[in-house]
Order: structure tokens, then sequence, then C-alpha cells
């Protein structure tokens, strides 16, 4: 099971392009890497999945080079409204997939006027 | 059209009382799941069903039971309550035939035990 490590806190500002880098050094063979996004009084969302190079949708883009130890999530010009924690995670519990996210502390993520 | 709703949304009962918490999803999905958040906002999985059975039991006091009766419902009941306990407690699901790593949670419930 992969540990993930990412930044406490960033602070943005409106427009701006953030990027969230997450190590996941000892990420498994069929590992995935999931983004989360939590924002205060909800349940985590998820964002955006990944296995290597690049991939986009509608909110954000994560990349993830070729030896996966690491992956950055990109959100275009934020705003106000993506203030939230963001998670990064390295895959569940490896081969038994049974579901088990482990989650990290996060990145809060706070964006500024 | 909410997908996993829980209720109550807010809970809050004196220590030694027994409560419960309901999940519901409406998307069909096989497998549901109770996390545990709490005041430092670490987020940790609790339980996992798959089709009404037990998956995961992540070392949880057995005052926490859940019930599955079917597969649309997961409920959280918790014995003799402690001041421990008080945390978001959120709900999840994930679909059959992908990575379950795609979880949908539902909107919380924060227990507040005095």
């Amino acid at each position: 099971l992969a540990k993930t490590t990412q930044p406490i806190s960033m602070d943005s500002y409106e427009g701006q392009e953030v990027n969230i880098t997450c190590s996941h050094n000892n990420i498994a063979t069929n590992d995935y890497i999931t983004w989360y996004q939590q924002f205060p009084s909800q349940g985590p969302r998820f964002i955006i999945q990944g296995y290597k190079t690049k991939v986009t949708n509608e909110v954000a883009s994560l990349f993830i080079p070729a030896d996966r130890k690491s992956s950055t999530l990109s959100l275009p010009r934020v705003s106000l409204s993506d203030t939230a924690v963001y998670y990064c995670l390295g895959g569940t519990d490896g081969s038994s997939n049974t579901g088990k996210l482990i989650f990290g502390q996060g990145t809060t993520l706070q964006v500024k006027p | 059209d909410t997908a996993v709703s829980q209720t109550p949304k807010y809970l809050v009962t004196q220590m030694g009382n027994d409560k419960s918490i309901k999940c519901e999803q409406n998307l069909g999905h096989d497998t549901m799941y109770w996390y545990k958040q709490d005041s430092k906002k670490f987020l940790k999985i609790m339980f996992s069903y798959n089709n009404k059975e037990l998956i995961i039991n992540e070392t949880v006091p057995n005052r926490f039971s859940p019930k599955s009766p079917d597969k649309a419902h997961l409920n959280l009941h918790i014995n003799s309550l402690e001041l421990g306990d008080s945390a978001v407690y959120f709900c999840a699901s994930s679909p059959p035939g992908t990575s379950t790593d795609t979880q949908y949670f539902g909107p919380g419930t924060r227990l507040t035990v005095l």
C-alpha cells in the first residue's frame, strides 16, 4: 500500500493555475493514483484518477511521470470555490482490491481574491 | 435525487447512549463503506460491505455494528457511546466492475457525544 506525501497547505489567488504534487515512492504496479476533493462540511468527492502519463477531465489534469513515484494535480484558473482539502491516494490495499482507501492529511488549498 | 444520503446530519447525545446512523445509496452500487473523520480531519475507513457481506472490519470496537439489510443500505449502530466517538461519519459506495478507488461519499453525520 503506497504511503503518500503531499504539502499540508497551499495558498493561491483567483485565476491562477495551482499544481499540487504528491509523492508515492512505493506505489504498486497495479495501483492507480486517485485524487479527491473535500469542501468544508461535505464528504470527499472523486476528482480524477490515472495510471501513467496525463489524464484530463472537466475539473483537473493529472500528470504522472514514467516512474510513477509522484503525481501532480493541476487545477486551471482556480476560483474561490476551489478552496478545499485535496487528497492524493496511491491505490487501495493492493491485490485484494477491497476498496480500503487510505486518506492522508491532504493539502488544504486556500484561494484568495 | 441524492446519490448517497445519510440521516441524521447532526446527532448530539450523552455518553452511554445507543444511536444509529442510516445510509442509503440509489446508484445501484454493490459496495458500501463507513468512514470516520476525527477533529484533526483524518479520514479512516471503518467497514466495507459488498452485496450485504462484510469485507473490511478495520479494528473498530465491537460497540460499532454495521447492518446491511440490502445492498442499497448500510446502517451504523453504536452502543455505549463514548466521548472519543465524537466525529463526522461518512458513508460511501462504489460501483461494480470498476476500480474501488472511485467512491461516492455521503454528506456526513456529525456526532457529538457529551
